[in-house]
C-alpha cells in the first residue's frame, strides 16, 4: 500500500524568505516521488522528482526537494520565497511496480508581500 | 511540443445531456489518463490508457465512458450525470505508465451539471 501525507494545508511566508512545504510517505518498495504545483482554475504543473540516488534533487523556477528514507520525508524547499510561487502544492508517490500516482490533499503556500 | 491540451475549458450540461471531453498530446507519450479533481482536493484517478488499451478503471461510474483512438487522443463520453459529478476534469499523459514517468497535465475542462 501507498500514501502520502501532507501535514500543513496552510503555508505563509514572507516574500524573500526560504520556504518548506513537507510531505512524508509510506510504500512498501522503493518510492518514486513527485512535486507538483496548481494554480487556480489550471491542471497540475510538475515541479521536480526523485527516483534514486543523490538526495537533494533540483527542479523548476528555483524548486529543490530533500529525499531522507529514514524519515519516509520529501520537503520542498526554495531559498528565496516569490509572492508568484502562491500556489496548491501536492506531493505525490508512486511505489515501485504501481500504475497509481497517489497524491497528498495538498498545501496551499502564500507568499506575502 | 510539449503541451496537453483539454476542450472545452468550460461545460454545462443537464442530467440527460450526452457531452464528450476531449484531450489530445503530441508528446509521442503512450500512457494517458483520466482524473477528476474538486475544489481544494487532490485529483482522484478515473481512468489509465497504456498503449491505448484502457488498464486502470478505478471502479468509476458507467455514465463516464473513457475512448482513446489513438496514441495522441482520449476522449471522455459523459451522460445521464449528477450534479455531484461536478468538477475539475484533467487529462494527462506520461511517456508510459507507471515507474518514474512523470505526468503532464492539460488545463482540465470545468464541468457544471445542473
Amino acid at each position: 500500500a501507498q500514501s502520502v501525507a501532507q501535514p500543513e494545508d496552510q503555508v505563509n511566508v514572507a516574500e524573500g524568505n526560504p520556504l518548506t512545504v513537507k510531505c512524508t510517505y509510506s510504500v512498501s518498495g522503493n518510492p518514486y516521488l513527485f512535486w507538483y504545483v496548481q494554480y487556480p482554475n489550471r491542471g497540475l504543473q510538475f515541479l521536480l522528482k526523485y527516483i534514486t540516488g543523490d538526495n537533494l534533487v533540483k527542479g523548476s523556477y528555483g524548486f529543490e526537494a530533500e529525499f531522507n528514507k529514514s524519515q519516509t520525508s520529501f520537503h520542498l524547499k526554495k531559498p528565496s520565497a516569490l509572492v508568484s510561487d502562491s500556489a496548491l502544492y501536492f506531493c505525490a508517490v508512486r511505489d515501485t511496480g504501481a500504475n497509481n500516482l497517489f497524491f497528498g490533499t495538498g498545501t496551499r503556500l502564500t507568499v506575502i508581500p | 511540443d510539449t503541451e496537453v491540451t483539454q476542450t472545452p475549458k468550460h461545460l454545462v450540461m443537464g442530467m440527460t445531456n450526452k457531452k464528450s471531453l476531449k484531450c489530445e498530446q503530441h508528446m509521442g507519450h503512450r500512457a494517458m489518463y483520466w482524473y477528476k479533481q474538486k475544489a481544494k482536493k487532490p485529483p482522484e484517478l478515473m481512468f489509465v490508457y497504456s498503449y491505448e488499451k484502457l488498464s486502470i478503471n478505478e471502479s468509476v461510474p458507467s455514465r463516464f465512458s473513457p475512448e482513446c483512438p489513438n496514441s495522441s487522443l482520449l476522449n471522455l463520453h459523459l451522460h445521464a450525470l449528477q450534479p455531484e459529478d461536478s468538477a475539475l476534469y484533467l487529462c494527462a499523459s506520461s511517456q508510459r505508465a507507471g515507474g518514474y514517468n512523470e505526468q503532464f497535465f492539460g488545463p482540465g475542462t470545468r464541468l457544471t451539471v445542473l
